[in-house]
């Protein structure tokens, strides 16, 4: 199947620590993605990760892949306001991404 | 600025109407992709592109005709709209035709009243 799921919602205090978990089912995809959407805006390429890797850090930013269990997760450290988006976990399947439906974060001051 | 560039921003038309949309990236890339997001926010790809040549055509309605003159160039015609097509329309691009990160446009929204 095509699926890739995600919780929905999310919220947070500034400052916590936010993770947003994601499960895909195509385990031949070379990269998994991670994209936010603000309000009305486009889709910004926020990281991805190589297959063959665990774990890969930027900044605030870590992301865990779990291959065994078809499981991507986002972690944001130090939650601020201007993280509140949208994010979308997608794979890559035959040229095509395949998103998840997108989980909303809000984070309150 | 290097980017995926999309026109119009907004588009707001009557059932019926042929209308486009045009992409343009400068990215250097070969391979551009329309996408659908529909009101739940859901994305689903439409077409792809790979220098010139439609290489995924995803069970789209043929009222929808992509064209491509060079591969910084993907354009969208959409023939007798209908309510069902108001949704934001994205333009991506990428490097090759493999699974390789795609880089978004900011959108376009079509509204039909």
């Amino acid at each position: 199947g095509e699926d890739v799921e995600q919780s929905l919602f999310l919220s947070v205090r500034e400052g916590d620590s936010s993770v947003i978990n994601c499960t895909y089912t195509d385990s031949s995809s070379t990269y998994l993605y991670w994209y936010k959407q603000e309000p009305g805006a486009g889709l910004q390429l926020l990281t991805y990760i190589f297959s063959n890797m665990d774990m890969k850090q930027d900044q605030r930013l870590t992301v865990l892949l779990n291959k065994k269990d078809k499981h991507l997760s986002l972690r944001i450290a130090d939650t601020q306001t201007g993280d509140s988006a949208i994010y979308f976990c997608a794979e890559g399947q035959g040229g095509k991404l395949i998103f998840g439906q997108g989980t909303e974060l809000s984070v309150k001051p | 600025d290097t980017a995926v560039s999309q026109t119009p921003k907004y588009l707001v038309t009557q059932m019926g109407n042929d209308k486009s949309i045009k992409c343009e990236q400068n990215l250097g890339h070969d391979t551009m992709y329309w996408y659908k997001q529909d009101s739940k926010k859901f994305l689903k790809i439409m077409f792809s592109y790979n220098n010139k040549e439609l290489i995924i055509n995803e069970t789209v309605p043929n009222r929808f005709s992509p064209k491509s003159p060079d591969k910084a160039h993907l354009n969208l015609h959409i023939n007798s709209l209908e309510l069902g097509d108001s949704a934001v329309y994205f333009c991506a691009s990428s490097q090759g035709t493999g699974d390789q990160p795609q880089h978004f446009g900011d959108g376009t929204r079509l509204s039909i009243l």
